[in-house]
């Protein structure tokens, strides 16, 4: 079965205060990995797809990374509007047609003026 | 702008009542999802339609029912039958449901009073 763990669950920041949120994963063949931002009372916003280890991709001060097991999201001196809960998930390669989602719980980052 | 429209934005039902979610899209994806959003869980797939007149079960299918009879509408009907239906729910699609990142509306929160 395919798992998602995002750590930490919450995190507080200075502005300006660069850091990592993580997003350990468990799945039999990787398609994809799926980053996204959600505001409080709002549906998920796209930011990221990777592909493959070592991918790497870049917006604005976000950065995300990706390993075998795991993959990170960098936040480079972030800013108030910033502040969301960041979801990861992940797509199964699969022969039945079927590769859904596999969500992580996210991490509700904080950004403290 | 082409994008998901979900709605209403807040819902309340009796217990005992049927209720449906209206999700449409004008980005012309082929395939849609439903999703329930719980605090402290990932987003949890209950159904996904990949064509026209064509859906599959996600993990908690039950106690909903959905209908794909046109390419832009996948309305989500919430039944009776659903012990737990206060949750927050959003509709997704994506180009194909393979290789293409999904797109989320803005949610629907429903409440059972």
């Amino acid at each position: 079965e395919d798992q998602v763990t995002q750590s930490p669950e919450a995190l507080r920041l200075q502005e300006g205060e660069s850091s990592s949120l993580n997003c350990s994963y468990t799945v039999s063949g990787l398609r994809g990995l799926f980053w996204y931002r959600q505001d409080p009372g709002k549906g998920p916003e796209f930011l990221f797809t990777l592909y493959s280890a070592g991918e790497e991709k870049e917006k604005e001060r976000l950065k995300a990374t990706l390993t075998k097991k795991e993959s990170f999201l960098h936040i480079t001196a972030p800013k108030p509007e910033d502040s969301a809960t960041y979801l990861c998930a992940v797509q199964p390669i699969s022969n039945f047609g079927n590769e859904k989602l596999t969500f992580g719980t996210g991490t509700r980052l904080t950004i403290i003026p | 702008d082409g994008g998901i429209t979900q709605s209403p934005k807040y819902l309340f039902r009796k217990e005992g009542q049927n209720v449906t979610l209206s999700c449409e899209q004008n980005l012309n994806h082929d395939a849609m999802y439903w999703y329930r959003q719980d605090p402290g869980q990932g987003l949890r797939l209950i159904y996904y339609s990949q064509i026209v007149n064509d859906f599959q079960k996600g993990d908690i299918a039950e106690g909903y029912s959905v209908s794909r009879e046109k390419k832009e509408s996948f309305p989500l009907t919430v039944t009776s039958a659903q012990k737990n239906p206060t949750a927050f729910y959003l509709c997704a699609s994506s180009l194909d449901g393979v290789d293409t990142e999904a797109f989320f509306g803005q949610g629907t929160r429903l409440t059972v009073v």
